[in-house]
């Protein structure tokens, strides 16, 4: 069974720290990767996609996927008290299976 | 607004009634994805379709639910006699190709009585 893995938190970070959320997932053959914002009672937000191994920088959000440890991460800087939110990492397994296997979430708390 | 619209936003349905969910998906996009979560737990995966098409409905349960996706007009979810456990938040994503990133509309809070 394909599995994606998150700490649920909650992560308690600092204004204007920076705030790391992680991601395991199970089935190596995965070909691309997400990360959704969901503040409570609302629609998942895609925050970042990543889809090579490395880096990929937008504004204050850097997402980091390493298939061969079969991890993803989000780094969140400056981390303002707006951040506050859940993140849900998912996982698209290709091959023609489009549906994402999505993570239970990390509820993220960014203190004043 | 263009990007992807549900309706209803909220929907109470009595046990054993049927409940109809709408999804138009963003505008350019052919791909559309159901997704249901249950209270205090994650996403989960229900059907993926394109126009006329049910390309993948392995997480759609077997009896009571089914999917479609017109040449005209929304994808429509249906859940035949609904009961209590299917009380839930309906998401309906949408692409514009295989395998790169969905979109999600606001979603149809679904509660059965």
């Amino acid at each position: 069974q394909k599995e994606v893995e998150q700490n649920s938190g909650p992560l308690s970070v600092p204004e204007g720290a920076i705030a790391s959320l992680n991601c395991t997932y199970s089935d190596r053959g995965s070909q691309s990767f997400f990360w959704y914002r969901q503040y409570s009672g609302k629609s998942p937000e895609l925050i970042m996609f990543i889809y090579s191994n490395g880096d990929k920088e937008d504004g204050r959000f850097t997402a980091q996927l390493n298939k061969a440890s079969q991890y993803v991460s989000l780094l969140i800087r400056d981390s303002q008290p707006s951040d506050s939110a859940t993140y849900l990492c998912a996982v698209n397994p290709g091959g023609g299976a489009d549906g994402l296997t999505f993570g239970k979430g990390t509820h993220l708390i960014i203190q004043p | 607004n263009a990007g992807v619209m549900q309706n209803p936003r909220h929907l109470v349905r009595r046990r054993g009634q049927e409940a109809r969910l709408r999804c138009s998906p963003m505008k350019g996009h052919s791909h559309v994805y159901w997704y249901r979560q249950l209270p205090e737990e994650g996403l989960k995966f229900m059907v993926y379709l394109q126009k006329e098409n049910i390309i993948d409905e392995s997480g759609m349960p077997k009896e009571r639910f089914s999917a479609e996706f017109p040449k005209e007009g929304p994808s429509i979810l249906r859940i035949q006699q609904v009961v209590r456990g299917d009380s839930a938040a309906y998401f309906c994503a949408s692409s514009p190709q295989d395998g790169v990133e969905q979109y999600f509309g606001p979603g149809t809070r679904l509660t059965v009585t």
